[in-house]
């Protein structure tokens, strides 16, 4: 199975700073289907990238990814009180998912 | 509005069997697979199948396999997932979401969760 780890664990930052979430697989992820979560305490996942670097409806652009093969990037261009939260990268597509263990990014 | 409900919080012992539901509206059911993922406190989410409504396949995670089945109504447009032989590491919050097989635009629509306990 292809392990996603993710780094740093926690991100302390202020808001209106710029964010960078880091995603690396075991083996490269095919077809770059990787896709980025936020979960808040008691909510579900809320999609924010699919396919490395495409943005789900309804996500401001101030959130972008990139990346391919192994190496993938969550960057949330200036932070608002609201983007504080526990993101998730997810390899997805050919039913042998994984996902990452978290990054919290919490207010400095 | 698209939407996924699931049923409410289980408290099972060790060795019981839950059945989780997943009622979908606000798009055509047999459109989407439903996935299924849990996340233990501390831990990060962990996909445990598939299963697609129109073809009829499931696809599940090597370490469910065997203890897992995934059903559906399509009339009630409701999805299941029943674990079996339920074990205290088995607690966790499970989600259902939507996954458009053809689109592969991720995970776009997820349950609110349901919170299974297992505990003697």
């Amino acid at each position: 199975e292809i392990v996603l780890t993710q780094s740093p664990g926690t991100l302390s930052l202020s808001p209106g700073e710029r964010a960078t979430l880091s995603c690396r697989a075991s083996q490269s992820v095919t077809s770059n289907y990787l896709a980025w979560f936020q979960q808040k305490p008691g909510q579900a996942p809320r999609l924010l990238i699919y396919g490395a670097s495409s943005r789900a409806t309804g996500i401001p652009d101030r959130f972008s990814g990139r990346g391919s093969g192994t190496d993938f990037t969550l960057t949330i261009s200036r932070l608002e009180t609201e983007d504080f939260a526990v993101y998730y990268c997810h390899q997805y597509g050919y039913g042998r998912d994984t996902f990452g263990q978290g990054t919290r990014l919490e207010i400095k | 509005q698209v939407q996924l409900l699931q049923s409410g919080t289980e408290v099972k012992k060790p060795g019981a069997s839950v059945k989780v539901s997943c009622k979908a509206s606000g798009y055509t059911f047999t459109s989407y697979d439903i996935e299924w993922v849990r996340r233990a406190t501390g831990q990060g989410p962990e996909w445990i199948g598939w299963m697609n409504p129109n073809t009829g396949r499931t696809g599940f995670a090597q370490k469910f396999q065997g203890r897992v089945t995934m059903t559906w109504n399509t009339s009630i447009t409701t999805a299941y997932m029943e674990l079996s032989s339920l074990r205290s590491d088995d607690t966790a919050m499970y989600y259902c979401a939507r996954y458009h097989p053809v689109l592969r635009n991720g995970f776009d629509v997820w349950g609110q969760g349901t919170v299974v306990t297992v505990s003697s």
